[in-house]
């Protein structure tokens, strides 16, 4: 089983600040299997990134994500109010399944 | 526009059954993977089951197999989950997605299993 490991835990930060997100496997996974998903509270994920760097459809410019083998990164350039949530990167690549632990964005 | 709304959730005791329903409209269901998810209470995501668009491949998480079974009717535009042998860490929110990575997914349904 792939393990994700997702950090920092908690992330606070302030409005318009950068924040950078690091998803990390047990082993490689294939950049064309890792998604990004975002859940606020009461919510259902919704998904930001697949396939590493691709923007789901209608996710503002200001998600990117990067990265490969064993190491991807998800970055909000700029964050908004509607920004603090919890986000969890996912792999698809591989049997089972697995999502990573999550890493919350709180405001500071 | 694309939307899964999930039904068939509610209080079970342990060992008992139960089946999951997700309404899917927007898109051609037997174009696409189905996926079902769990997020216990307070916790992380964790994948349980999905499917083929013909019905054609199922796969299911280590800690549901043999319980649980996937099915989907493309016709009626649904896919399913029969869970049977409940036990409390089944407990959570289940969520339908489409696709393995979770392109959309519905608002979920609420499997509680005590006594």
């Amino acid at each position: 089983e792939i393990v994700l490991t997702q950090s920092p835990g908690t992330l606070s930060l302030s409005p318009g600040e950068r924040a950078t997100l690091s998803c990390r496997a047990s082993q490689s996974v294939d950049s064309s299997y890792l998604a990004w998903h975002q859940q606020k509270p009461g919510q259902a994920p919704r998904l930001l990134i697949y396939g590493a760097s691709n923007r789901a459809t209608g996710i503002p410019d200001r998600f990117s994500g990067s990265g490969s083998a064993t190491d991807f990164t998800l970055t909000i350039s700029r964050l908004e109010p509607e920004d603090f949530a919890v986000y969890y990167c996912q792999q698809y690549d591989n049997l089972p399944l697995t999502f990573g632990g999550g890493t919350k964005v709180e405001i500071k | 526009q694309v939307q899964m709304v999930e039904s068939g959730g509610g209080l079970v005791k342990p060992g008992g059954s139960l089946r999951l329903s997700c309404a899917a409209s927007g898109f051609i269901l037997s174009d696409h993977y189905m996926s079902w998810i769990r997020q216990a209470p307070g916790k992380g995501l964790e994948w349980v089951s999905y499917i083929s668009g013909s019905s054609s491949y199922t796969k299911y998480a280590d800690s549901v197999r043999g319980r649980f079974t996937i099915s989907r009717d493309n016709a009626k535009k649904s896919v399913y989950l029969q869970m049977s042998s409940l036990r409390g860490e089944d407990t959570a929110v289940y969520y339908c997605a489409r696709d393995k990575r979770g392109t959309y997914w519905g608002q979920g349904t609420l499997v509680t299993v005590s006594s």
